[in-house]
């Protein structure tokens, strides 16, 4: 299947401060890429959709000054969480799909545990 | 928007036999339907998917069934293994064929295999 990258695998931060997520496609372009939150034992909620040279697409409830989304290339989406609080402490995961090839399949990332203090 | 229910949430059975999780989805434009499995702290993997066009699907031990009139498809697993054990999650999706469609997930379903 398609390759989807992602990091950090996890990272622990102090209340207030900002955390980068880096989702890359590694063997093809992805105009559009999913970021999904997981909290433990729960399903996989859409956040955002990410979109190439343009605005990203947030979900209702969402807050999108605090959920920083930025696709500057065809093969990078970054999600950055602003002024991070320990109720964004989080399981966060991007996906993306290669139509071309896998056609409708979505491969995920393989995450990013947030642990905020 | 889509809505998908999945069931049961926990499900335990002995190693060696069946095992069967059902999911209803509720917007009948949906034309895609994949099932990922998920192990903790991992991503989501692919494990099936399905058409609409089709009505089962089978890859060795696990196959996935499409009822389009009652909109429910579900996940059948034979001759359960101890790897089976995992979190796994059904979905549904309209695909128009281009890259921008997402899933919509159901709540996911944790399967317990007996030794």
């Amino acid at each position: 299947g398609a390759v989807v990258s992602q990091h950090p695998s996890w990272v622990i931060c102090k209340s207030g401060t900002s955390v980068k997520i880096e989702c890359r496609s590694l063997d093809f372009q992805a105009t559009t890429m999913f970021w999904y939150r997981q909290f433990p034992k729960q399903s996989l909620m859409l956040m955002a959709t990410s979109n190439e040279g343009s605005k990203a697409t947030y979900e209702q409830g969402v807050e999108k000054d605090k959920f920083l989304i930025n696709h500057a290339s065809l093969t990078l989406s970054t999600l950055t969480v602003t002024s991070a609080h320990p109720e964004d402490s989080s399981f966060y995961i991007c996906s993306a799909r290669d139509p071309g090839v896998h056609f409708e399949k979505l491969f995920f990332g393989s995450g990013t545990q947030l642990s905020v203090l | 928007g889509e809505n998908v229910e999945q069931h049961p949430s926990t499900l335990s059975v002995q190693e060696g036999d069946s095992a069967v999780i059902k999911c209803t989805y509720s917007d009948s434009a949906s034309n895609y339907f994949p099932w990922y499995k998920q192990e903790l702290g991992k991503r989501p993997q692919l494990i099936i998917d399905i058409r609409s066009n089709v009505g089962e699907k089978k890859d060795q031990r696990i196959a996935v069934t499409l009822n389009k009139t009652a909109k429910h498809f579900s996940l059948h697993i034979t001759e359960t293994q101890p790897e089976d054990s995992a979190v796994y999650f059904c979905a549904a999706m309209m695909y128009s064929g281009g890259g921008a469609d997402g899933l919509t997930f159901g709540k996911g379903t944790h399967l317990i295999i007996q030794p």
